[in-house]
């Protein structure tokens, strides 16, 4: 187990509807990333959120927008579904120390079907 | 942009064959890279790692990865894998000028058969 815990496990939405996908770090890290996987790929890089800002963003288009809390826990807020965004939504943390992201330990992700 | 890409998509061995996954990747600059494995029904997890020095590196569960960095190359290898070793293999690869984005490859499902 890593520590790092996501909510919901599995979700489906229809197209248009909002989604938002939550995720807890794991003790004493600092730095949230997501990512998504589709089916029979790689996961791809959504964004990073450090110290309660965004820290970097991979191509995803403005209606996938995050936050961090203070207590470093993060949301993925998903507006307009659209069906391709039917994946497996992954959240790591790590603990970033100046410039260095750190080993990054991932949850168990969010299954969300768009119908 | 940074694209790795991952020769085999699926590899089905016999317990005690010798296993190498091949990865490569297209950035020019420096990196750090990776080796992630997620066992069926568990989450992705941290295999080995390499940032510098020996290119040659040791990770969990008997694996080793090479980084040769004329070929743009990180191979996963095991000599001798198990039915445990029944697993999905993604390489991926990170800027260290801009560590915060890791690029995974589509991963290589490995089917070890008992």
């Amino acid at each position: 187990e890593t520590g790092v815990t996501q909510s919901p496990t599995h979700l489906i939405k229809t197209r248009g509807q909002q989604v938002t996908l939550r995720c807890s770090s794991q003790s004493g890290h600092n730095t949230v990333s997501w990512y998504q996987q589709a089916l029979g790929q790689g996961p791809q890089f959504i964004f990073q959120y450090y110290r309660e800002e965004e820290n970097g963003r991979g191509n995803f288009p403005p209606r996938f927008s995050g936050l961090q809390f203070p207590n470093y826990s993060s949301e993925l807020n998903v507006n307009a579904l659209e069906l391709d965004d039917s994946a497996l939504y992954l959240c790591a943390s790590s603990l970033r120390v100046t410039s260095n992201t750190g080993e990054l330990f991932f949850g168990e992700g969010s299954r969300l079907t768009v119908l | 942009a940074q694209s790795v890409s991952q020769h085999n998509h699926h590899v089905i061995l016999s317990e005690a064959a010798s296993l190498e996954l091949g990865c490569n990747y297209s950035y020019g600059g420096t990196v750090n890279l990776f080796w992630y494995v997620q066992y069926p029904g568990q989450h992705l997890q941290l295999l080995l790692k390499y940032f510098s020095g020996d290119p040659l590196v040791k990770g969990i569960k008997g694996f080793e990865a090479e980084f040769i960095k004329s070929k743009f190359s990180f191979n996963l290898r095991k000599p001798s894998v198990q039915w445990s070793d029944t697993a999905e293999y993604f390489c991926a690869v990170n800027e260290r000028s801009n560590d915060y984005k890791l690029s995974f490859g589509a991963g290589t499902t490995v089917t070890v058969r008992a």
